[in-house]
């Protein structure tokens, strides 16, 4: 199956600073990456989707300015967390899919970015 | 809107019984339906899925899941549980958001087997 890996897995910064996240296709062209953020003990929330080469979208509530995305290849994508607060603290996954529509519509995951902000 | 409920956000099962967790759909329009397997500080392994043709769908692991449009679940059943299926389980819909599709995923069920 198709392999995504995210780097780093852990990653610990202090209030205020800024950390990026990286998603990687590694066998496979993703042209939409999803990314998501998930609470202990809850689902996964959409946060946004990009498209290789264009602005990624965000869902309704997520601050296009804060979760800064970049999808510079069918690759790689890319999550920073600007100014981050003990709030964002939570487990970051990004997902590639192969197509755009749902008929192909399977997203392969990858194993997460657990953020903890002090 | 494309919506999926868990009923159960805890199931507990003896090594080599049934495994069910249930998962009912909402959907506008004909859904993809989905059923992801999360491990412990990992990301999500797809397990099996839905699009169209047959309902019966078998999946990693000895998992299958029947689509039943009747009853608009799509339930995850495995004959004998292992102790290596304790997990965290989604069930997800694809469906639109507000860039085009992407994957609505219910609350999750925890598996819990006992010896």
């Amino acid at each position: 199956g198709a392999v995504v890996s995210q780097h780093p897995s852990r990653v610990i910064c202090k209030s205020g600073t800024s950390v990026k996240i990286e998603c990687r296709s590694l066998d496979f062209q993703a042209t939409t990456m999803f990314w998501y953020r998930q609470f202990p003990k809850q689902s996964l929330m959409l946060m946004a989707t990009s498209n290789e080469g264009s602005k990624a979208t965000y869902e309704q509530g997520v601050e296009k300015d804060k979760f800064l995305i970049n999808h510079a290849s069918l690759t790689l994508s890319t999550l920073t967390v600007t100014s981050a607060h003990p709030e964002d603290s939570s487990f970051y996954i990004c997902s590639g899919g192969l197509a755009g529509g749902p008929s192909t519509d399977t997203q392969y995951f990858g194993p997460g970015t657990r953020l903890t902000v002090l | 809107a494309q919506s999926v409920t868990q009923l159960g956000s805890h199931v507990s099962v003896s090594e080599g019984a049934l495994v069910l967790l249930r998962c009912n759909y909402s959907s506008s329009v004909p859904p993809y339906l989905f059923w992801y397997v999360q491990y412990p500080n990992q990301g999500l392994q797809l397990l099996l899925k839905y699009t169209t043709g047959a309902t019966l769908v078998k999946g990693i692991n000895g998992f299958e899941a029947e689509f039943k449009k009747s009853e608009t679940s799509f339930h995850l059943t495995k004959p004998s549980a292992h102790m290596s299926d304790a997990a965290e389980y989604f069930c997800a819909v694809s469906g639109p958001s507000n860039s085009g599709y992407a994957l609505n995923f219910g609350k999750g069920t925890s598996l819990l087997v006992t010896p």
